[in-house]
């Protein structure tokens, strides 16, 4: 069975950091590319950032560009979630999810149940 | 930046039908994903590549993409339909996803 699991979230204080982690298995971890995406509590779905099969190519969106880092290990099947510099604004469910292809760039199956992420004073 | 365009809430009677929609810039030019989200659940691909059903997914639900809007049809709405509804494409190497339509099925 295909399985993606986060973990990492917690509550942090505005400006402090945070790594998220995502185990990966049922599936050959480096044939993918993977993405990160968010949901505030009762908000929408905001993509935050992507990774291709290698790790040699990486994007991010505008709001957490300069802040934020992915990144993936293919010998462990994980893919972290390195975040620096936290707003409050920052605070959602941290999903990870699989692209369809090793590039990533299309759609998103399977997704992860997500980990809470608070950034609060 | 890119942006996609969907109604907050639609409702639909039971067994009937509803068309949800995405509006976007040329949008037709773009492949358009859709995914279904029930309340504490994660994220499900219903539709990908504008009209592609993944296995598992009803044949009731279908998808159309052309000029600029693309739309997620789902017919004889069932009880288990009620969900949000989020529409995704890429843009310059950038993820998009729409607001979010949250169905109603009455």
């Amino acid at each position: 069975e295909v399985q993606l699991v986060e973990s990492g979230g917690g509550v942090v204080r505005p400006g402090g950091p945070l790594r998220l982690s995502c185990a990966a298995s049922g599936f050959t971890f480096d044939d993918y590319g993977m993405s990160w995406v968010r949901q505030a509590p009762g908000k929408g779905l905001e993509w935050v950032c992507g990774i291709n099969w290698n790790g040699d190519s990486t994007g991010y969106a505008d709001s957490v560009k300069g802040r934020f880092t992915i990144s993936r290990d293919n010998a462990k099947n994980f893919l972290y979630l390195h975040m620096y510099s936290l707003r409050v604004e920052d605070t959602a469910f941290y999903h990870c999810a699989r692209g369809a292809s090793g590039a990533g760039m299309n759609w998103f199956d399977p997704w992860g149940r997500g980990t809470l992420v608070t950034v609060s004073s | 930046s890119y942006e996609l365009t969907q109604p907050l809430s639609l409702s639909v009677a039971l067994g009937q039908t509803a068309s949800i929609t995405c509006g976007g810039n040329n949008i037709g030019s773009k492949n358009v994903h859709w995914y279904q989200q029930k309340p504490g659940q994660a994220p499900v691909l219903v539709i990908y590549r504008d009209n592609n059903r993944p296995s598992g997914i009803p044949e009731r639900f279908s998808g159309s993409n052309s000029g600029n809007t693309a739309t997620l049809t789902i017919s004889r709405a069932q009880a288990g339909d009620e969900a949000d509804y989020y529409c995704q494409v890429w843009d310059r190497y950038t993820g998009v996803f729409g607001g979010g339509t949250k169905l109603a099925v009455l």
